[in-house]
């Protein structure tokens, strides 16, 4: 069965402590890997797309990574707008769903 | 330009009614997915159409229903509503079918609480 976990599932941080996200996936075959961020109340705002092992992208203080088994999100130096819930996603080649995580709740306090 | 936009924002039923969801999704987009995400949870599947047919359904019962307009434009319906249909429904836009890999976009969402 096509599965997808995150971890930790809360995670407080000092403003400018670095630290990653996790999702680890067990699929029949992977199209692509997704990780969204959701504030409350709204619906999630996209932030990358994966496709492949050893891939990599960067926006602003995020980076996201790529493996055969997991997918990590690196938040470098947070600030306390960077707080809200971090969702992975993975859409596996047989199917046109995407299978989401329970995500990630991160709060960085000033 | 706009984004993947829903209506209602808000509503309140009682157990037993029925309920329609609107999106419109992001222009020039052809397909739409719709999610259930229940508080803590991540969002889980329901629908996606594209081109106005049925692509795929998740494992919901049979009083939830969808439909998509020529405008690609759609619909959630959900009958005899139960009070664990309460949650946020999540309307999500992709340009083509979501099997070719494309990122979806999602709106902000209906709030449906059941009483």
């Amino acid at each position: 069965e096509d599965q997808v976990t995150q971890s930790p599932e809360a995670l407080r941080l000092q403003e400018g402590e670095s630290s990653s996200l996790n999702c680890s996936y067990t699929v029949s075959g992977l199209r692509g890997l997704f990780w969204y961020r959701q504030d409350p109340g709204k619906g999630p705002e996209f932030l990358f797309t994966l496709y492949s092992a050893g891939e990599e992208k960067e926006k602003e203080r995020l980076k996201a990574t790529l493996t055969k088994k997991e997918s990590f999100l690196h938040i470098t130096a947070p600030k306390p707008e960077d707080s809200a819930t971090y969702l992975c996603a993975v859409q596996v080649i047989t199917g046109n769903q995407f299978y989401f995580g329970t995500g990630t709740s991160l709060t960085v306090i000033p | 330009d706009a984004g993947v936009t829903q209506s209602p924002t808000h509503l309140i039923k009682t157990r037993g009614q029925q309920v329609t969801l609107r999106c419109s999704p992001i222009s020039g987009h052809k397909s739409v997915s719709w999610y259930q995400q229940v508080l803590g949870q991540g969002p889980q599947f329901i629908f996606q159409y594209y081109e106005k047919e049925e692509r795929g359904r998740g494992n919901f019962p049979d009083r939830f229903s969808a439909r998509q307009f020529p405008n690609y434009s759609s619909e959630l319906n959900v009958n005899a509503l139960l009070l664990g249909d309460s949650a946020l429904y999540l309307c999500a836009s992709s340009p083509t079918s979501v099997l070719s890999g494309n990122t979806i976009y999602f709106g902000e969402g209906s709030w449906l609480t059941v009483v």
